[in-house]
């Protein structure tokens, strides 16, 4: 596709739900990344993929968290039993290459999850 | 560890010259990044840096020094539309990009 896209967009949920949120990354890039951003703070590292693999999953916060990726394309964010300190922005990244910073990352649009 | 420090706001009038400065705090060191992101909307790429020195582009321009550990966003002939968050992001050894807390720059007219 053109860019990165997201989905939803906006997920409002109770709490103790699941919910799972889905990034599709631009077609080609091997690398993958998903952050948090909470309001009004800086973006949070949560898991990067490289291929269908993750190097670094050292940023979810808690076992309740979980990422896949298929195929070399679409991702899904998984969150178990969510809690409201889990109501935040989920940004998703893809890169051409391994290493993140060396070449551009090109954001999505975003889920915005409420936990009521 | 690895930590980034930027200021948390910055308010200049239009037409003016602005410098963000970053300074870091990282394992391993490949490059300093700087994205843009507007309100409600995502981080843009703005600039990369992996050498030290000055690299320009536009308006733009973003600065690194290595052995400083220290880096700055420049951006000059200031535009309403210019306001918005900027992140300075390294990159360290593990390849993956750790973000600062943002700089929210505020042009007045």
């Amino acid at each position: 596709g053109a860019g990165v896209s997201q989905s939803p967009s906006n997920k409002v949920t109770e709490k103790g739900k699941d919910v799972e949120l889905r990034c599709d990354p631009i077609s080609g890039h091997t690398a993958l990344y998903w952050y948090r951003q909470s309001l009004g703070q800086g973006l949070e590292f949560l898991i990067y993929f490289q291929g269908n693999s993750a190097p670094d999953k050292s940023g979810l916060p808690s076992d309740r968290f979980s990422a896949e990726r298929t195929g070399g394309s679409v991702s899904t964010l998984t969150i178990q039993r969510t809690q409201q300190e889990d109501s935040a922005v989920y940004l998703c990244a893809s890169t051409q290459s391994r290493q993140g910073g060396t070449d551009t990352q090109y954001f999505g649009p975003g889920t915005r999850l409420t936990v009521l | 560890g690895q930590s980034l420090e930027q200021p948390s706001e910055v308010t200049a009038v239009e037409g003016a010259i602005v410098q963000i400065n970053c300074t870091y705090q990282t394992s391993g060191f490949y490059g300093l990044s700087w994205y843009q992101q507007h309100d409600g909307g995502a981080p843009t790429f703005l600039s990369y840096n992996a050498l030290d020195g000055l690299e320009e582009t536009g308006r733009f321009s973003s600065f690194l020094s290595r052995s400083d550990s220290y880096g700055y966003l420049l951006l000059q002939e200031l535009q309403m539309k210019d306001s918005a968050s900027y992140f300075c992001a390294v990159t360290g050894n593990t390849g993956k990009l750790i973000f600062g807390q943002g700089t929210t720059l505020q042009v007045k007219p």
